[in-house]
C-alpha cells in the first residue's frame, strides 16, 4: 500500500517570499502520479501540479513548482512570491494509475501567509 | 463551469436519522465514484469505491451497512448515512472518474454534515 507523509503540520510564510512544503512517500511502484492539491477555506479541492513518475523534468505551474526526487521518493513544493491568497491546507497526494484510481492523501500542511 | 455537483453543501441532522449526499458528474460519465471523509483538521480518507452498476468497495474500518452507496447511473452516485451519529459529523467529498487515460481527477465541493 502506498504512504504519504507530510511532515509540517503548519507553515506559515511572509507574503511576496518563497515556502517549500515537505512531502515523502512510498511505494514499490515504478510509475506514478504525485499531486500537490490546495484546500481553502472553503474546502473545494484545487490541484495545483502534478507530476508524472516517468518524467524527470519536475513539474512548475506559474509561482508553483515542485522538485521531485524519485529515488528518495520525495516531492516537496516551492511557492515562490507568496500571495495572501495561497494560504490554504496543502495535501499531497499519489495515484499508481492516471485512469480513475483512487487518490492517497498526506496529512496537510496547514500554511499561513502573512501580510 | 463546474464539472461535479454535489448536493446538498450542509446538512443538519438529527441522531438517528438518515441523511443522502447526491454526487452528479455534469458533462462527463463517472464510470467510478470515490467517496472520501474529511474529519476537522485532518486529511481525506477515502471511504469506499464504486464503479457504475456494481456493488460499492469500503475501506477497512467503514461500516457498508452505515454507508449506503449507490451508483446506479454513469452521471449520478449517492451516499447515505443512514442512523447517523454525532460521530458520522465529518466532511464528505465525492469524486467521479472516469477511465480514460490522463483524464482529469474531479471533486465535488465537499458536504459538510452535523448530526446533533
Amino acid at each position: 500500500a502506498q504512504t504519504v507523509t507530510q511532515s509540517q503540520p503548519e507553515m506559515s510564510v511572509q507574503e511576496a517570499e518563497t515556502v517549500t512544503l515537505s512531502c515523502t512517500y512510498d511505494t514499490s511502484e515504478n510509475n506514478y502520479y504525485l499531486f500537490w492539491y490546495k484546500q481553502p477555506p472553503s474546502r473545494q479541492m484545487i490541484l495545483v501540479i502534478r507530476q508524472e513518475a516517468y518524467k524527470q523534468q519536475n513539474a512548475t505551474e506559474n509561482r508553483f513548482s515542485v522538485n521531485f526526487q524519485k529515488a528518495a521518493k520525495s516531492f516537496s513544493l516551492k511557492i515562490s512570491d507568496s500571495q495572501l491568497g495561497d494560504t490554504a491546507m496543502y495535501f499531497c497526494a499519489f495515484t499508481y494509475n492516471n485512469a480513475g484510481n483512487m487518490l492517497t492523501f498526506g496529512g496537510g500542511t496547514r500554511l499561513m501567509v502573512k501580510p | 463551469g463546474a464539472v461535479v455537483s454535489q448536493h446538498p453543501s450542509w446538512v443538519i441532522c438529527k441522531s438517528g436519522t438518515s441523511v443522502k449526499i447526491e454526487c452528479r458528474s455534469l458533462d462527463f460519465q463517472a464510470t467510478t465514484m470515490f467517496w472520501y471523509r474529511q474529519f476537522p483538521k485532518q486529511s481525506l480518507m477515502l471511504m469506499a469505491t464504486s464503479n457504475e452498476g456494481s456493488k460499492a468497495t469500503y475501506e477497512q474500518g467503514v461500516e457498508k451497512d452505515k454507508f449506503l452507496i449507490n451508483h446506479a447511473s454513469l452521471t449520478l452516485s449517492t451516499l447515505t448515512v443512514t442512523s447517523a451519529h454525532p460521530e458520522d459529523s465529518s466532511f464528505y467529498i465525492c469524486s467521479p472518474q472516469t477511465r480514460l487515460p490522463n483524464s482529469p481527477l474531479h471533486f465535488g465541493n465537499g458536504t459538510r454534515l452535523t448530526v446533533t
